[in-house]
């Protein structure tokens, strides 16, 4: 079964907002990660959050971890009509990563 | 740059034919999965293998069997394809199990089974 859910499920936004993106899960965690993956391709990390880290930069990424609430969200600032894509979450257990069933964003230009 | 390449993009087969994916990574990755990919379900792990000739089942591997033979090639063999099988097949590679091991994809293998 799938362990994250992202919110929402899709997301349109004008160029230069800012999107954001929520992930929840059910069990601990080593690590939580996020994918991207544009239309008919294989997925790209992102960004990698550890479970004793609160919150992650890398460029116009921002990913927040709160595993009290066992959630995560991703923040993308100033967006480009290049950031339409989904988006996954994905926690890793001992052997699997788990994905949740992502958010698909819409830049419009 | 780290590769992980699908054989084939598009597939089209018929119900009851045997269908191999094959994935090839080079960047001398201990671990490779197998997921499926289907509207509204995310991914879902059919196989992995954390060495050679070794695997495990993931969440569905029913109608599927695996072969790894060598480190850099993990093949998804579906012995008789059904309809039900039509998706989008990934393989992904990583270095290990540690935990901050993150996923290489490659482009993905869309198959259509009629």
């Amino acid at each position: 079964s799938q362990q994250g859910e992202e919110d929402p499920q899709a997301l349109s936004i004008q160029e230069g907002e800012n999107a954001t993106m929520n992930c929840s899960y059910k069990t601990s965690i080593n690590n939580l990660q996020w994918y991207r993956q544009n239309s008919g391709r294989g997925l790209v990390h992102l960004i990698l959050i550890r479970s004793n880290e609160r919150e992650k930069h890398s460029g116009r990424l921002r990913v927040t971890l709160d595993t009290s609430k066992k959630s995560s969200s991703l923040l993308i600032t100033a967006s480009r009509a290049a950031d339409t894509a989904s988006y996954f979450c994905a926690t890793s257990g001992t052997y699997k990563y788990i994905f949740g069933t992502g958010t698909r964003l819409k830049v419009l230009a | 740059d780290v590769k992980v390449t699908q054989s084939s993009r598009y597939l089209v087969k018929r119900t009851g034919e045997k269908v191999f994916l094959e994935c090839v990574q080079d960047m001398d990755h201990e671990n490779m999965f197998w997921y499926r990919q289907d509207p509204g379900l995310g991914l879902r792990l059919i196989y992995f293998s954390y060495d050679v000739k070794m695997k495990e089942k993931g969440d569905i591997p029913e109608g599927y069997s695996v072969s790894r033979e060598k480190k850099e090639r993990f093949s998804l063999i579906l012995e008789s394809a059904s309809t039900n099988q039509t998706s989008m097949y990934l393989c992904a590679s990583s270095p290990g199990f540690s935990g901050a091991n993150v996923l290489t994809f490659g482009a993905g293998s869309r198959l259509t089974v009629l």
